[in-house]
């Protein structure tokens, strides 16, 4: 009974390198969601997607992230050109259904240091 | 834009004491409602929710909160804390209208000392 597979939990990267950020959802989920989470601050919501579907990336950035679910593998988040404000734990998501009553369960999420 | 607030960063109890979590969101609309609880070193973990029905629901663990629609609160309690509930708490809130995003405090730091 895997959850929610983050990969990998520590990620270090120089400024202007690229990160890539994976989340395999649980079995049976094919809804998947990430989040950020700085410093003293709650998680903030980033994109929504389903399998090769962008649902919702009203939290994305406009520049530097993109995220994509393929039809086979993980969801991947992708920030290109890296800079220190990028330093933060994000976590993954998943649910089996749509609708925002299904509980969301939480990957043990990636924490991204930015040199 | 949505909002959750949770009034108390860090609280500091004894055993046996006991707890109320303060939570308030600033939707007006339909909303469904969560606590999450993470344990040191651990993932995000649902302690409970509410979608509709009774105001009052129970969770993992001895848990409750309450839903006052009029005061846009969802406090969470436990009569009793133990020193296995340190933890920091999480209230989180889905506005049914911006669909399934879930929308978080910053959450509530509780160290029981034993």
């Amino acid at each position: 009974n895997a959850g929610v597979m983050q990969n990998p939990r520590h990620l270090v990267r120089r400024r202007g390198q690229e990160a890539r950020l994976r989340c395999s959802p649980m079995k049976g989920h094919s809804h998947v969601y990430w989040y950020r989470q700085l410093p003293e601050e709650g998680l903030k919501f980033m994109v929504y997607l389903q399998k090769e579907n962008i649902i919702d990336e009203s939290g994305m950035p406009k520049e530097r992230f993109s995220a994509e679910f393929p039809k086979e593998g993980p969801s991947i988040l992708r920030i290109q050109q890296v800079v220190r404000g990028d330093s933060a734990a994000y976590f993954c998501a998943s649910s089996p259904q749509t609708g925002g009553d299904q509980p969301q369960h939480f990957g043990d999420g990636t924490r991204l240091s930015i040199l | 834009a949505q909002s959750v607030s949770q009034h108390n960063h860090h609280v500091i109890l004894s055993e046996a004491a006991s707890l109320e979590l303060g939570c308030n969101y600033s939707y007006g609309g339909t909303v469904n409602l969560f606590w999450y609880v993470q344990y040191p070193g651990q993932h995000l973990q649902l302690l409970l929710k509410y979608f509709s029905g009774d105001p009052l629901v129970k969770g993992i663990k001895g848990f409750e909160a309450e839903f006052i629609k009029s005061k846009f609160s969802f406090n969470l309690r436990k009569p009793s804390v133990q020193w296995s509930d340190t933890a920091e708490y999480f209230c989180a809130v889905n506005a049914r209208e911006y669909g399934n995003k879930l929308v978080f405090g910053a959450g509530t730091i509780l160290r029981v000392k034993s």
